[in-house]
């Protein structure tokens, strides 16, 4: 079954403690990228990439890292996570940016 | 300025009532359009996708597309309250970025 794996799918931390939610796609797709979800303000960019050690930043990288090591694989990670990172995020892949976008289930973080 | 603004919404509509959705995007490169539902909980899914100027149609949905006015347009034809969702525009600029619009939140009342 083609689709996005994400997890994990709901996450508590505490401030400042590195984690990492990983994405792993068997679409042979080239283009991955991160999106967090606020209320009232949709879905917005964090970090895409359209090819393996290819990233680009999006609309709000700030306090995000990813990596693209291997096609099928786009871990986002958060090396000193804040409160105001709490959010719901989504992982999503598509062949091209001008193709349809297949998404993980989400992750739902917490940072106290 | 956004990049992509929707009507915020939200919208109800009775059950067998045309809803119209619409949506502006500032990147006059964009070349690619797309609407996706996104029902509370879950994951956006794609609706429909439009590439040229004009309207596409597919089952009770039509996509309009007019380049020229940075419009992108989702009629829902025959409303059911199964179409209650948020419904998100996005738009692929110049720079090759997918980017969401703030998404409008629609009610089909029975």
């Amino acid at each position: 079954e083609a689709q996005v794996t994400q997890n994990p799918r709901y996450l508590i931390t505490v401030t400042g403690k590195k984690l990492t939610v990983t994405c792993s796609q068997n679409m042979n797709h080239e283009y991955m990228s991160w999106y967090r979800q606020d209320p009232g303000l949709g879905l917005r960019q964090i970090y895409y990439s359209m090819n393996v050690e290819v990233t680009d930043k999006g609309d709000v990288p700030e306090g995000y890292k990813v990596s693209r090591k291997e096609k099928r694989n786009f871990p986002l990670i958060l090396e000193s996570p804040s409160p105001n990172q709490t959010s719901l995020y989504f992982c999503a892949s598509n062949l091209s940016p001008d193709t349809e976008a297949f998404f993980g289930q989400g992750t739902r973080l917490t940072v106290v | 300025q956004k990049e992509v603004e929707q009507n915020s919404g939200p919208l109800s509509v009775p059950e067998g009532a045309i809803a119209s959705l619409n949506c502006t995007y500032s990147d006059r490169g964009s070349q690619s359009f797309f609407w996706y539902r996104q029902y509370s909980g879950k994951s956006p899914e794609l609706i429909m996708f439009i590439y040229s100027n004009g309207d596409k149609e597919d089952g009770r949905f039509t996509a309009q597309l007019n380049k020229a006015s940075q419009y992108v347009s989702l009629l829902i034809r025959d409303s059911q309250p199964s179409d209650s969702a948020t419904y998100l525009c996005a738009v692929t600029g110049s720079a090759r970025q997918l980017t969401f619009g703030s998404g409008t939140q629609l009610t089909v009342l029975p």
